[in-house]
């Protein structure tokens, strides 16, 4: 069964940083892109950032360019999110996500469960 | 950046057919996908690539996509159908994927 379960989420003050964790299993992990896509609470979904299966194609959503990083460890099938800076506006379920790349396009499939980050102060 | 436009909510009773759309420009010449997600848990792939299913999921639910439309349908609707809908696209000029607002669907 491919599954994707995150961790490392948590409440920090703004500033503040976090790193997240994603493992995989179930799938060749270096076969795929991965992603991160976040959702504030009651609100829709914001894709935050990409990363090709051998880490050379990087992307970043401009809310979290220059603040964010995301990494992969292939050997480990994990990918993880280094985020620092962080606002307020940051808070949110952060999932990390699979893409199946066909033909130009991009879907996310499966989903991990989630994993809440809170920037309170 | 490129712009999708989903109604805030639609209301369907049960056994009828729920349709939910997702506006764009030239949307139809671009590659649509739909989640599927219930209060409290992760969103759900329910169409990828415009009209196809994957595995699991009900005949039920069809996609297409045509001009500046894209919609998912929603035939013999169930109560357990209640949720957020939400389109999405890969913006080839920014190389980033794009989300529509998301579509509350009631089941009255």
């Amino acid at each position: 069964e491919v599954e994707l379960v995150e961790s490392g989420g948590g409440v920090v003050r703004p500033g503040g940083s976090l790193r997240l964790s994603c493992a995989a299993s179930g799938f060749a992990f270096d076969d795929y892109g991965m992603s991160w896509v976040r959702q504030a609470p009651g609100k829709g979904l914001e894709w935050v950032s990409y990363m090709n299966w051998n880490g050379g194609i990087i992307h970043y959503a401009d809310s979290v360019k220059g603040r964010f990083t995301i990494s992969r460890d292939n050997a480990k099938n994990s990918l993880y999110l280094e985020m620092s800076s962080l606002r307020a506006e940051d808070t949110a379920f952060y999932y990390c996500v699979r893409a199946i790349a066909i033909a130009g396009t991009n879907w996310f499939d499966p989903w991990g469960q989630g994993t809440l980050v809170t920037v309170s102060s | 950046s490129y712009v999708l436009t989903q109604p805030p909510s639609v209301s369907v009773a049960p056994g009828k057919t729920a349709t939910i759309t997702c506006g764009g420009n030239n949307i139809g010449s671009q590659s649509v996908h739909w989640y599927q997600q219930k209060p409290g848990q992760a969103p759900v792939l329910v169409v990828s690539d415009d009209s196809d299913r994957p595995s699991g999921i009900p005949e039920r639910f069809s996609g297409s996509n045509s001009g500046n439309t894209a919609t998912l349908t929603l035939t013999r609707v169930e109560v357990g159908d209640e949720a957020d809908y939400y389109c999405q696209v890969w913006d080839s000029r920014t190389d980033h994927p794009v989300f529509g607002g998301g579509t509350k669907v009631t089941v009255l």
